[in-house]
């Protein structure tokens, strides 16, 4: 059964203050590793797809990596709008779901 | 502009009725998705459709219904027998589950479905 764990469950920074969000995942044949941003009340925003360890991903302030075991969305410099939950999901190779994890409520204070 | 539609936004329903939430993709994508979104817990699947006519479970698919009759729709029931309906519904769609190498998931805007 695939999982996803995500951590921290909430995060508040300052304005500019860099960190990182961590996703660690067990998968069988991992056929893609996704993060997506979710604002209250509303969908699930596309944000990168990660398909192999060492893979790279950036935009704008957001650069996502992924090694065999967790993956990591680092936020450099955040901005308040860069508030909202950050959601991590595995789709296996058994499977053509996704498994989502229960994301990290991130809050950037000015 | 291609994207996901869900409608109602909002729906109430009163215990023991049978509700539709609506799911339209103009992405001409070939699989669909409905996922389930309570507090506290990740986004888990109800049913997948990867081809017109054709739907399979997913983890959580006791108490809900699908029907895939046109590419561009995926209507989910919820029926009297879902226990616990209240959530926010999630609709998505990608352009190939199975072959293709683009398997990134959209979503649409949600419903939120209250039982009242």
């Amino acid at each position: 059964e695939d999982q996803v764990t995500q951590s921290p469950e909430a995060l508040r920074l300052q304005e500019g203050e860099s960190s990182s969000l961590n996703c660690s995942y067990t998968v069988s044949g991992l056929r893609g590793l996704f993060w997506y941003r979710q604002d209250p009340g509303k969908g699930p925003e596309f944000l990168f797809t990660l398909y192999s360890a060492g893979e790279e991903k950036e935009k704008e302030r957001l650069k996502a990596t992924l090694t065999k075991k967790e993956s990591f969305l680092h936020i450099t410099a955040p901005k308040p709008e860069d508030s909202a939950t950050y959601l991590c999901a595995v789709q296996g190779g058994g499977a053509d779901g996704l498994t989502f994890g229960k994301g990290t409520h991130l809050i950037i204070q000015p | 502009d291609g994207g996901i539609t869900q409608s109602p936004k909002y729906l109430f329903r009163k215990e023991g009725q049978n509700v539709t939430l609506s799911c339209e993709q103009n992405l001409n994508h070939d699989a669909m998705y409905w996922y389930r979104q309570d507090p506290g817990q990740g986004l888990r699947l109800i049913y997948y459709s990867q081809i017109v006519n054709d739907f399979q479970k997913g983890d959580i698919a006791e108490g809900y219904s699908v029907s895939r009759e046109k590419k561009e729709s995926f209507p989910l029931t919820v029926t009297s027998a879902q226990k616990n309906p209240t959530a926010f519904y999630l609709c998505a769609s990608s352009i190939d589950s199975e072959t293709g190498s683009y398997n990134e998931q959209f979503f649409g805007p949600g419903t939120r479905l209250t039982v009242l």
